[in-house]
C-alpha cells in the first residue's frame, strides 16, 4: 500500500532563514500532492497543491516542487517569521475515484525571533 | 459565510455509552470525511461520504459508525465498541478532486 513520510518531526530555525520541509512517498506517485498547515487545537488549512506534470508551484513565501524521479515533494518557506511556526502537512490524491487523501504524520515548524 | 462546524468542541464519555459528533457544512461540497488524529500520528481516515445516502470505511473504521442523510451533514458516532476512542477528530469537506476544508475538530475524553 501506499506509504508517506514526512522524515522530520520537527524543524527549528531562525527568523529570515528558508525553511524546506519534506514529503516522500512509496510506490505510485500520486495525481496531486497537497500541502496544509494545522495550528494547535485548530483543524489543518490548505496552503498548495502541486500536480504530477507539475516541478514547482509558488505562492508568496511559500514554494513547492515535486519530483516524481525521487518520489519527493519538498515545500520551502522563504524569509520565515515567528507567525510561521506550525505543523505542516503533506497529503497524497492518489487520483482515483472513489479514494481518499493518504496524509502524512506532518513536521512541526519552530521559528524563533 | 462559508464552512464547516463540529460540535461540541470538547466531548466526554463514559465506559460503555455512545457519543455522536456533530459535522455540519455550507460550502455544497458533495464529499465529507472523517478523520481521528492522535499525537505522532497524523490524520488517519475513519469514514468518507462522496454522496448523500453513501459511504465508504476508511483505514480505522471499527467502533465508529456514520450517516449521510443530508448533504450538509455527517455525523460520527463513536461506539463502545471503539476501545481507545480519546483523540481529536476533525470532519472535512470537498468538491471531488479539491483540496479538502477542515472543521475545527473535536476533542474526546473517556471519563
Amino acid at each position: 500500500s501506499q506509504k508517506i513520510e514526512q522524515n522530520s518531526e520537527a524543524l527549528n530555525i531562525q527568523e529570515g532563514k528558508t525553511a524546506t520541509l519534506t514529503c516522500n512517498y512509496t510506490n505510485y506517485s500520486p495525481a496531486y500532492l497537497q500541502w496544509y498547515r494545522q495550528d494547535p487545537g485548530r483543524g489543518p488549512v490548505f496552503l498548495l497543491l502541486i500536480r504530477e506534470n507539475e516541478k514547482e508551484k509558488r505562492k508568496e513565501r511559500l514554494k513547492v516542487t515535486f519530483d516524481t524521479t525521487l518520489k519527493q515533494s519538498l515545500f520551502h518557506i522563504t524569509a520565515s517569521q515567528p507567525a510561521d511556526s506550525a505543523t505542516y502537512l503533506c497529503a497524497l490524491d492518489m487520483g482515483q475515484a472513489g479514494t481518499a487523501l493518504i496524509f502524512g504524520k506532518g513536521t512541526t515548524l519552530s521559528v524563533s525571533s | 459565510d462559508g464552512g464547516i462546524t463540529q460540535s461540541p468542541k470538547y466531548l466526554f464519555r463514559k465506559e460503555g455509552q455512545n457519543v455522536t459528533l456533530s459535522c455540519e457544512q455550507n460550502l455544497n461540497h458533495d464529499a465529507m470525511y472523517w478523520y481521528r488524529q492522535d499525537p505522532g500520528q497524523g490524520l488517519r481516515l475513519i469514514y468518507y461520504s462522496q454522496i448523500v445516502n453513501d459511504f465508504q470505511k476508511g483505514d480505522i473504521a471499527e467502533g465508529y459508525s456514520v450517516s449521510r442523510e443530508k448533504k450538509e451533514s455527517f455525523p460520527l458516532t463513536v461506539t463502545s465498541a471503539q476501545k481507545n476512542p480519546t483523540a481529536f477528530y476533525l470532519c472535512a469537506s470537498s468538491i471531488a478532486r479539491q483540496p479538502q476544508h477542515f472543521g475545527d475538530g473535536t476533542r474526546l475524553s473517556i471519563l
